[in-house]
């Protein structure tokens, strides 16, 4: 039973265009989501995040929506970059302060 | 600020081996996790310790894994007899404390092969 799911295992993006990678949930009762880069042979780092009291939160290129009532968050990077390429993963936070993970969706950006 | 620490990087066993990884955390974090990532999928968490206290071990199997964490701080987790479904990722995060911070910094990871 996923209650994160991230359902494209990859996306393909050209250097300067716009990258947009999805994530459904299926609890109701999450109330704060993140998203987490990660790169081969290291460790999750967080990239950003988004209360459920907002839609939007924006950090330089990278800005995430959240739509509550579709259960549905996204992640935009614009424009996008060749050190961008990498494994994006969402997560929810429960009401124990602990983190549901999705599946990841790997990124790469061509030249 | 120095990161979270793991070792070892990478370990291969036999099955029915047995096998320890250590974690020191940030110092200051009260709050440490430890999750097994599987490859293709996210990470899921095995135990969590407020301090050097258990606050959630529901989802680590008992029978085989154990983990603590001495005076509040560095904590290992060991895995015997390993079996070859243990082959993942294993990783280490802590935190300020649960309701203080949403974030969890995260080390680089143990990678176990379970031949």
């Amino acid at each position: 039973d996923q209650q994160v799911k991230q359902n494209s295992p990859s996306l393909s993006v050209q250097e300067g265009r716009i990258s947009i990678l999805n994530c459904d949930y299926t609890n109701s009762m999450f109330d704060y989501f993140l998203w987490y880069k990660k790169y081969p042979a290291e460790g999750p780092t967080f990239l950003i995040s988004i209360s459920s009291i907002k839609d939007k939160n924006e950090d330089g290129r990278f800005t995430v929506f959240l739509n509550k009532s579709a259960k549905h968050l996204s992640l935009h990077i614009v424009p996008s970059q060749p050190g961008d390429s990498a494994v994006y993963f969402c997560a929810a936070m429960d009401s124990n302060y602990q983190l549901i993970w999705g599946a990841g969706t790997k990124l790469i950006i061509k030249p | 600020e120095a990161g979270v620490a793991q070792s070892p990087r990478y370990k291969i066993i036999e099955k029915r081996q047995s096998v320890a990884f250590w974690c020191n955390p940030i110092s200051g974090h009260a709050t440490l996790y430890w999750y097994q990532q599987i490859l293709g999928q996210g990470p899921k968490l095995l135990i969590q310790f407020q301090n050097n206290g258990v606050v959630d071990d529901s989802q680590l199997p008992k029978d085989r894994f154990s983990a603590e964490r001495l005076k509040g701080v560095d904590s290992t987790l060991k895995i015997q007899p390993a079996k070859l479904e243990d082959s993942a990722v294993y990783l280490c995060a802590s935190s300020l404390g649960a309701g203080l911070t949403y974030e969890q910094y995260f080390g680089p990871g143990t990678r176990l092969t379970v031949t």
